[in-house]
């Protein structure tokens, strides 16, 4: 039973250029939420999503940002013409539907770290 | 809105020490806390749960303990290891299951050998 996976781990944009990070929850896990670790701070979240519907965007930037978890396939964080102020490590969470008894914490993935140059 | 403090940031001890690492959180209305723990370059692994019903949870050589009505978490290691140098995170969840969890930045901890 994989964790949460994540990919590229490592990921190197040109200033302009667009960035796709790409998260597969676990194994009967439908909901996902991505954090964003900038240096020095905290995780901030993003964005909290379900299969085909976006639950709670209120840490998304207005723009350039955009989430979304198909169907099908892993979820896309999408980084529209990069900046110098986006390089940061994004963390993908994910949890299962129902919280059945105890409470289930989340699982994190190990991470995409965005460098822009 | 939710605030969630680590002080310090980082905390230098020699091994063997027993430590406590001191979580405070602004709003008491929790549905939980969880403690992560960061390795350099790596993702998170999650070290215990409390509920917002429970006093403590305890696992191995760590007890993490909550005080809702104070706002307070404490992370206590016992016989630390230079092994558990890492940075240990603070997290609450507000709300309901499935909502969204506020981190402390976190306390870097190096033991020494």
């Amino acid at each position: 039973n994989a964790g949460v996976m994540q990919n590229p781990r490592h990921l190197v944009r040109r200033r302009g250029q667009e960035a796709r990070l790409r998260c597969s929850p676990m194994k009967g896990h439908s909901h996902v939420y991505w954090y964003r670790q900038l240096p020095e701070e905290g995780l901030k979240f993003m964005v909290y999503l379900q299969k085909e519907n976006i639950i709670d965007e209120s840490g998304m930037p207005k723009e350039r940002f955009s989430a979304e978890f198909p169907k099908e396939g892993p979820s896309i964080l999408r980084i529209q013409q990069v900046v110098r102020g986006d390089s940061a490590a994004y963390f993908c969470a994910s949890s299962p539907r129902w919280h059945t008894g105890f409470n289930y914490g989340y699982t994190f993935g190990s991470g995409t770290r965005l460098t822009v140059v | 809105k939710q605030e969630v403090t680590q002080i310090p940031a980082a905390l230098s001890v020699p091994e063997g020490e027993n430590l406590v690492l001191n979580c405070s959180f602004t709003d008491s209305a929790i549905y939980n806390l969880q403690w992560f723990r960061q390795d350099p370059g790596k993702g998170l692994t999650s070290l215990l749960l409390i509920q917002s019903s429970q006093r403590e949870q305890t696992s191995g050589r760590l007890n993490a303990s909550l005080d809702k009505s104070s706002g307070r978490s404490t992370l206590y290691i016992a016989a630390s290891q230079p092994g558990d140098s890492a940075t240990y995170l603070c997290a609450v969840k507000d709300g309901g299951a499935n909502s969204k969890l506020t981190f402390g930045k976190g306390i870097t901890l190096s033991v020494r050998p």
